[in-house]
C-alpha cells in the first residue's frame, strides 16, 4: 500500500518564525490533504492539494505529484498554530492514507 | 450548519459494555468512513462504504460492526468493550472521484 512520510516529527517555534513541512508520498496520487488537529483534537481541512500551489492566509502548500512530495509553509507562525499537521493521500475508491504527523509547538 | 457530525463527543464505559457511535454527513457525499486515533495520535482507517456498501474492511476484530442504513449515515457499534479500545474514533465523508475528505469531531472512548 502507499506510504506517507512526514518529516520532521516534532518541531519547536518562536512565535513569528517560519516553516516548512514536508510530506513524501510512495505511489502516484491523484489527491492530497493537509489537516491541522488541534489541541482540542479536531481535524482542520486546510488544503485540498493534488497538485500545484495554493495559499491561505499564512499558509501556503505545495505538491509536485510527478516528485511524489509536498510542503506545507507556515508564516509568521502565532502560538494558535500549535497541534498536529498530518499529510494524507488517497485514490479514488480507497481510504485516506494518513502521515504520522508532525507536532509543532509555538511560544510566545 | 455541521457538515460531518458525530455523536457522542465523549463515551466512558466499562469494560464488556456494548456501544455504539452515530455519524451522519450532509455533503451529499457516497463513501464515508471511520477511522482510529491512537495514543500516538497515528490515524487509521478501519471502514470505508461506498453508497451503503462496505468496500474497506481493514483488520479489525469483529467486534466492531459498522452499519449504513443511508448513504448519509455510517454508525460504529462495538460488542465487548475491551480496554485496547480506548481510543479517538473519527468519521469522515468523501465524494465521487475522491475528493476532498471532511471529519467530525470524533468521539472519545474510555474504556474502563
Amino acid at each position: 500500500g502507499i506510504q506517507v512520510e512526514q518529516s520532521p516529527p516534532d518541531l519547536i517555534l518562536q512565535e513569528g518564525a517560519n516553516s516548512t513541512l514536508r510530506c513524501n508520498f510512495s505511489d502516484s496520487v491523484n489527491n492530497l490533504q493537509w489537516f491541522h488537529q488541534n489541541p482540542w483534537g479536531q481535524l482542520i481541512n486546510l488544503f485540498y492539494i493534488p497538485s500545484g500551489t495554493k495559499q491561505n492566509g499564512r499558509l501556503s502548500a505545495t505538491t509536485v505529484a510527478t516528485e511524489r512530495y509536498s510542503l506545507l509553509y507556515i508564516s509568521s507562525s502565532q502560538t494558535t498554530d500549535s497541534g498536529v499537521y498530518f499529510c494524507a493521500v488517497g485514490p479514488a475508491g480507497t481510504a485516506l492514507i494518513f502521515g504520522k504527523g508532525t507536532t509543532l509547538s509555538v511560544s510566545s | 450548519d455541521t457538515a460531518v457530525s458525530q455523536t457522542p463527543k465523549y463515551l466512558v464505559t466499562q469494560m464488556g459494555n456494548d456501544k455504539s457511535i452515530k455519524c451522519e454527513q450532509n455533503l451529499g457525499h457516497d463513501t464515508m468512513y471511520w477511522y482510529k486515533q491512537d495514543s500516538k495520535k497515528f490515524l487509521k482507517i478501519m471502514f470505508s462504504y461506498n453508497n451503503k456498501e462496505l468496500i474497506i474492511n481493514e483488520t479489525v476484530p469483529n467486534r466492531f460492526s459498522p452499519k449504513s442504513p443511508d448513504k448519509a449515515h455510517l454508525n460504529l457499534h462495538i460488542n465487548s468493550l475491551e480496554l485496547g479500545d480506548s481510543a479517538v474514533y473519527f468519521c469522515a465523508s468523501r465524494g465521487r472521484g475522491g475528493t476532498e475528505a471532511f471529519f467530525g469531531q470524533g468521539t472519545r472512548l474510555t474504556v474502563v
